[in-house]
């Protein structure tokens, strides 16, 4: 079975630019989460898509970021304006059950 | 406000000894407990979980404790070896389709 696939795997940008990340999750899982992981800390939810609903986007910053799921398969998490804070992994997981949630190996954003 | 707090936050443990690591709970609703191992580079990798309803589960050298009433669950790793080095995180959800929670990390080095 394939994992979450997520592309790039490294972006450099500069601030006040914009940038994209791109998630495929598991064949077959219904739920999507986008988490930001900043260094030395635990992953922390910004969004959770079911099918291509949102869920929960509570903790994501909507002046600046924003996600789609689209045809409730792939998804998209974009940042615009990128500021300095925003360094950090964002990690793309999905699940079929309650409370799992299978990651993938992130895309590591510096922005300088 | 973090909903799990995970200590501590660095382990150095020789090779073939005991690692443990504990997390604490105040949310009564959390009812599903998994732990993540995560090497650097890669997203984080489900490696144990555990329901209230159980006070313990092993899976071969990994043991997750587990004490209701004090809200409190850890993760042992018997017979430590260098190839556990890594960063563990404990998380926490309530039942229902509702993201993880996670708590901030420990870094383990196991030597020689």
């Amino acid at each position: 079975e394939a994992g979450v696939a997520q592309s790039p795997r490294y972006k450099i940008i500069e601030k006040r630019q914009s940038v994209a990340f791109w998630c495929n999750p598991i064949s077959g899982h219904a739920t999507l989460y986008w988490y930001q992981q900043i260094l030395g800390q635990g992953p922390k939810l910004l969004i959770q898509f079911q099918n291509n609903g949102v869920v929960d986007d509570s903790q994501l910053p909507k002046d600046r970021f924003s996600a789609e799921r689209l045809k409730g398969v792939d998804s998209t998490l974009k940042i615009q304006p990128a500021k300095l804070e925003d360094s950090a992994v964002y990690l793309c997981a999905s699940s079929s059950l309650p409370g799992e949630a299978f990651f993938g190996q992130g895309t590591r954003l510096t922005v300088v | 406000q973090q909903q799990v707090k995970q200590s501590p936050q660095s382990l150095i443990v020789q090779k073939g000894g005991i690692s443990i690591i504990n997390c604490a709970y105040e949310n009564t609703a959390f009812d599903y407990f998994p732990w993540y191992q995560q090497f650097p580079g890669k997203g984080p990798a489900l490696l144990i979980a555990i329901r209230p309803d159980v006070s313990e589960k092993k899976e071969g050298r990994f043991t997750i404790s587990f004490n209701k009433s004090a809200k409190q669950f850890s993760l042992h790793i018997m017979d430590s070896q260098p190839g556990d080095s890594a960063t563990y995180f404990c998380a926490a959800t309530p039942s229902g389709n509702t993201p993880l929670v996670f708590g901030k990390g420990t870094r383990l080095s196991v030597i020689a």
